[in-house]
């Protein structure tokens, strides 16, 4: 098992421009979930999914979208790219989305917007 | 919505010694308590979790403990070694009203740093 891939690992994007972070999961998981990881500070959720066709907002979604077309694949897509969404994103899926339900996190993009 | 508070930001010990890093939540439907071990430049991994039906649980050198009625649960880790030197993030997870699922909210993190 791969466990939850990310690509890519680096990103440079201009002010404006937009792009798709992909992320996979081959652990048949119903639960993804989207982070964003600030220099000093802890992961705060951008969008999550409890199974194909569907997703929800989290605590910052503003700039942001996603689908989830298939249970493996949550692209997260960034429109007009602002400096304020330089940051490293992480993935992560769970088998469930209640308690004892361990999320396992991808390697991260980190992606700077100058 | 949930609000985790993670103390201290960064916690040096030598060797050997113990390490105790505290979270407060607000929310007292939580129900879920995760901590996750991030190594310099390496994704979120878990290391101990705690269900809110349970005071205590321990593995190996790392134990969690669990206050309900204060809203408060700790991370110990025992006879530290140069390898636990990594940030470490606290997390509670409140089920949506209605739903079999919920979120996790994070704490801000805490560097530990073990000096040999």
């Amino acid at each position: 098992n791969a466990g939850v891939t990310q690509t890519p690992k680096f990103r440079i994007l201009k002010i404006g421009q937009s792009m798709t972070l992909q992320c996979a999961q081959d652990m048949n998981h119903n639960y993804m979930y989207w982070y964003r990881q600030d220099p000093g500070m802890g992961l705060k959720l951008i969008y999550y999914s409890v199974g194909a066709g569907i997703t929800d907002k989290g605590e910052v979604p503003n700039g942001y979208n996603v689908s989830r077309s298939t249970t493996e694949d949550f692209p997260l897509r960034l429109e007009l790219a602002a400096p304020s969404q330089t940051s490293v994103y992480f993935c992560a899926s769970s088998s469930t989305g209640n308690w004892g339900s361990e999320q396992y996190f991808g390697p991260g993009t980190r992606l700077t917007v100058t | 919505g949930e609000n985790v508070e993670q103390h201290p930001s960064t916690l040096s010990v030598q060797e050997g010694d113990s390490a105790v890093i505290k979270c407060t939540y607000s929310d007292s439907a939580s129900n879920y308590f995760p901590w996750y071990k991030q190594e310099l430049g390496k994704r979120p991994q878990l290391i101990i979790d705690i269900r809110s039906n349970v005071g205590e649980k321990k593995d190996q050198r790392i134990a969690v403990t669990l206050n309900k009625t204060a809203k408060h649960f700790s991370l110990h880790i025992t006879e530290t070694q140069p390898e636990d030197s990594a940030v470490y993030f606290c997390a509670a997870l409140r089920v949506a009203g209605g739903t079999s699922y919920g979120k996790l909210t994070f704490g801000q993190g805490t560097i530990l740093t073990v000096h040999p």
